[in-house]
């Protein structure tokens, strides 16, 4: 069954550090989506990618995240000065056109 | 504010139980409905698309009433390996891809 990866699994930075999460999509995929889960919260939408492009972002997706996808199978999410509070799950997603998404398996984030 | 509203449980249940949880969510334009289910500390994973006219998958059944905006789902015969956090997950409206998750139930299946 095609998978999302996501590396690194357990990322620890010191406060002010940039983070870059990666994560590999399902290939035929053409949506492209990052969400995080703070420790015993709900799963939150941070922000979506269609056609190289930001189709929508939330609240939370500020001016000190950003994504890119560098090339043909890269998804990456870029988290600047990162705050204590940054602290989560960062789930990637993937989807076809029929909103089937496909979840990695995450990156945990301490900053400290 | 679009909000997705469970019972956070949890329930614990014996093997063969049936158990019920419920859902209701705010945004009246949400077109799209689904259970994941989410083991503890891992990626969520789509269970069930919920279908205006329900829909059964094995022994999981989901109900969706847009008039009440409210979405159910039933799993007869509970199964250790159903023991999960299940969340109940709308999109955000007509063409829009993302999803709002609701905090989740916790079921516990007991032997």
């Amino acid at each position: 069954e095609p998978e999302v990866t996501q590396t690194p699994s357990h990322q620890v930075t010191q406060m002010g550090q940039e983070v870059i999460l990666r994560c590999v999509p399902i290939s035929n995929h053409l949506y492209f989506y990052w969400y995080r889960q703070i420790l015993g919260q709900k799963v939150e939408f941070l922000v979506s990618f269609y056609n190289n492009e930001i189709s929508e972002k939330s609240e939370i997706f500020d001016d000190q995240f950003s994504v890119e996808r560098p090339d043909g199978s890269n998804f990456t999410l870029k988290i600047r000065s990162t705050k204590l509070e940054d602290s989560a799950m960062y789930f990637c997603a993937s989807s076809s056109w029929d909103y089937g998404y496909t979840f990695g398996s995450g990156t945990r984030l301490t900053v400290v | 504010r679009k909000e997705v509203e469970q019972d956070p449980g949890p329930f614990n249940v014996p093997e063969g139980a049936t158990v019920a949880f419920n859902c209701t969510y705010s945004n009246s334009a949400s077109q799209s409905f689904f259970w994941y289910r989410q083991d503890c500390r891992k990626e969520p994973k789509l269970l069930m698309s919920v279908y205006s006219s329900g829909n059964e998958d094995g022994r999981f059944t989901a109900q969706l009433n847009r008039a009440s905006q409210y979405i159910s789902l039933l799993i007869r015969d509970s199964k250790l390996s159903d023991s999960a956090t299940y969340l109940c997950v709308v999109n955000s409206g007509a063409g829009s891809y993302q999803l709002t998750f609701g905090k989740g139930t916790k079921l516990s299946v007991i032997p």
